[in-house]
């Protein structure tokens, strides 16, 4: 376990809908990344926060937003939701706010239908 | 752009023999360099990492090198075991004041008993 706690596990939603997607970092870390896997795309970085600020920014879709809360939880919302946004979202958070290990959680799966 | 190259995608060899991995960054602010084992179906785990003034890192059967001029670095594991079965990933780090991490595609390493 490592500590980083994502709800939900699995997620079924349709086309056109917005989910919420929500992770809590383990104690005492500040920083909280979002990443996207899946099967033809790999892990690919979403978006990372510090503190409550956003930090660094992948090809996060217009569509998708993310925030940090005074309590250091994060939430990524997706919206107007697509088939190809079906995978694994995970959380990672780690200390501090560079080069240095990342934990994951263990992922919600997203299917789109 | 930012990008890691990873080979091979997969890896066959039998138990005992030696595995390497190789990647490819192509940001040379990059100075941060880890190796995430992902077993099937659960998040990915830190097995190693390096920083940029380091040139080899030991940990038991696991070692990774670094080669900062020429971008590349490499993970090593030897005597491999049926448990080192997974999907591997090396990511480098997009330099600056941030923990983005970009990851290479993977390799799936099978070890035959």
């Amino acid at each position: 376990d490592s500590g980083v706690t994502q709800t939900p596990k699995h997620l079924i939603t349709a086309t056109g809908q917005r989910v919420t997607l929500r992770c809590s970092p383990r104690s005492g870390d500040l920083s909280v990344y979002w990443y996207q896997q899946s099967l033809d795309q790999g892990l690919q970085f979403l978006i990372q926060y510090y503190n409550g600020e956003e930090r660094a920014k992948g090809n996060i879709l217009e569509r998708f937003s993310a925030q940090q809360f005074p309590d250091l939880h994060s939430e990524l919302n997706l919206s107007s939701l697509e088939l190809g946004d079906s995978a694994l979202y995970f959380c990672a958070s780690s200390v501090v706010v560079a080069n240095t290990e990342a934990f994951f959680g263990q992922g919600t799966r997203l299917t789109v239908v | 752009g930012e990008n890691v190259e990873q080979h091979p995608s997969t890896l066959s060899v039998q138990e005992g023999d030696s595995a390497v991995i190789k990647c490819t960054y192509s940001d040379s602010a990059s100075n941060y360099f880890p190796w995430y084992k992902q077993e099937l179906g659960k998040r990915p785990q830190l097995i190693i990492d390096i920083r940029s003034n380091v040139g080899e890192k030991k940990d038991q059967r696991i070692a990774v090198t670094l080669n900062k001029t020429a971008k590349h670095f490499s993970l090593h594991i030897t005597e491999t075991q049926p448990e080192d079965s997974a999907v591997y990933f090396c990511a480098a780090s997009m330099g600056g004041a941030t923990n983005k991490l970009i990851f290479g595609t993977g390799t799936l390493l099978a070890v035959q008993p």
